[in-house]
């Protein structure tokens, strides 16, 4: 069945360091959304990519969709202490309706 | 516009005990999704409904957990009986009709702790 794996599993950064992490399926996926999870909350949607290729920027986060539609990735640039929490994205396969979620990336910044 | 409800927010039980968990979702959302997330994990489908119909229910334990949505609005999760293994947050989540591309509405979830 379909697997989304995302790298890192954990980071720590220092306040105003870069922060990427990567997600991919192992099959072709008709869309990837990205959420964030604060400590003790729930997730919540921060955006979806359709197309080969998308790029989508949201101040100071930019999100990926890789050509083949099966990879995608989150930086931040200059990261904040607001930044702090889990990262997953969530693909839909071509064919279906189910949405699968990646393991996450938990992001810790020191200030 | 309300969130997702979900209600308890917290359930321990003793193992072998049964214990339900409710869910209403956005007003209109058609498709009402419920899932498992274990502590350091990402969430795991169990059931996903379209109004009343499952949509997928693959990675669903059927011998212990089991789900309904009546009238295609508010839905229950059960677990009989419980393990240790099951504890975890459930959490459910509610999209729009229609739009293949929906993003998910999570619910605040329910803490099950099995002892």
């Amino acid at each position: 069945g379909q697997q989304v794996m995302q790298i890192p599993q954990y980071q720590h950064v220092q306040e105003g360091e870069d922060f990427t992490t990567y997600c991919n399926s192992s099959t072709t996926l008709s869309n990837i959304q990205w959420y964030k999870q604060r400590p003790g909350g729930h997730p919540v949607f921060l955006i979806q990519l359709v197309k080969s290729g998308e790029v989508k920027k949201q101040k100071r986060l930019t999100f990926q969709f890789g050509e083949a539609k099966k990879n995608s990735s989150l930086h931040i640039t200059a990261t904040q202490t607001t930044d702090v929490g889990t990262y997953f994205c969530a693909g839909r396969e071509t064919s279906y309706d189910k949405v699968i979620f990646g393991p996450g990336t938990s992001l810790s910044v020191i200030p | 516009e309300a969130g997702v409800a979900q209600s308890p927010r917290y359930k321990i039980i003793e193992k072998r005990q049964s214990v339900a968990f409710w869910c209403n979702p956005i007003s209109g959302h058609a498709t009402l999704y419920w899932y498992q997330q274990i502590l350091g994990q990402g969430p795991k489908l169990l059931i996903q409904f379209q109004n009343n119909g499952v949509v997928d229910d693959s990675q669903l334990p059927k011998d212990r957990f089991s789900a309904e949505r009546l009238k295609g609005v508010d839905s229950t999760l059960k677990i009989q009986p419980a393990k240790l293994e099951d504890s975890a947050v459930y959490l459910c989540a509610s999209s729009p009709p229609g739009l293949y591309n929906s993003p998910l509405h999570f619910g605040n979830g329910t803490r099950l702790t099995v002892t």
